[in-house]
């Protein structure tokens, strides 16, 4: 079975700084797809980041990118120049590469930003 | 966009009631998806349908049924509630495959219930 970890439950950092988020996940599987969802405080789970096992190339998109390191089984989340808005949960999935398309969620890190 | 709607934002039921949380997604995604989310634990995947009248049961399907006998409905069911299913519960749902992105999850709003 996967498992997926994220060790800090609560961030905080000033508007237009940077911060990262942590995740690490276990799985014998070798292909695999990893995400960072947000969810604001109006509760709406959005997709920000999405990586494929198989790309060396870490995704970005926009002021968001990922450091995958696959041997370490890491894979944390970078905001740069974080805005009011980024304030939200942050939950860290896994999901398998075959079969059922089913995400296995981390604990969650909540993340405000401060002006 | 796709749209995932979840017919109740906030529930109020009392221990033994039969609960019904009913989700709709109106982009014909083939997979659909009831989650439990609860703080310090994230979201743990009760029961989710690949397909109309089909289901697999998640982590944690005890104490739940579902149905989903049309494309875009899934309902979640708790037979006779209990205290310890208070929580929130996120529906989602994804296209499937053969196109990229077809894996990504949509989510609702979720439903917040409580269990008196």
């Amino acid at each position: 079975a996967q498992t997926v970890t994220q060790s800090q439950p609560e961030m905080s950092v000033q508007e237009a700084e940077t911060v990262t988020l942590s995740c690490t996940y276990d799985t014998s599987e070798n292909n695999y797809y990893l995400f960072w969802y947000k969810q604001p405080p109006s509760r709406q789970m959005i997709l920000v980041i999405r990586q494929e096992a198989y790309k060396q190339q870490n995704a970005t998109e926009n002021r968001f990118s990922v450091n995958f390191q696959k041997a370490a089984k890491s894979f944390s989340l970078k905001i740069s120049d974080s805005q009011l808005g980024d304030t939200a949960m942050y939950f860290c999935a896994f999901m398998k590469l075959q079969g059922a398309q089913k995400l296995v969620f981390g604990q969650g890190t909540r993340l405000t930003i401060n002006p | 966009d796709v749209k995932v709607t979840q017919s109740s934002r906030y529930l109020v039921k009392r221990t033994g009631e039969k609960v019904f949380l009913e989700c709709v997604q109106d982009m014909d995604h083939e997979n659909m998806f009831w989650y439990r989310q609860d703080p310090g634990l994230g979201l743990r995947l009760i029961y989710f349908s690949y397909d109309v009248k089909m289901k697999e049961k998640g982590d944690i399907p005890e104490g739940y049924s579902v149905s989903r006998e049309k494309k875009e409905r899934f309902s979640l069911i708790l037979e006779s509630a209990s205290t310890n299913q208070t929580s929130m519960y996120l529906c989602a749902s994804s296209l499937g495959t053969g196109v990229p992105g077809a894996n990504v999850l949509t989510f609702g709003a979720g439903s917040r219930l409580t269990v008196l």
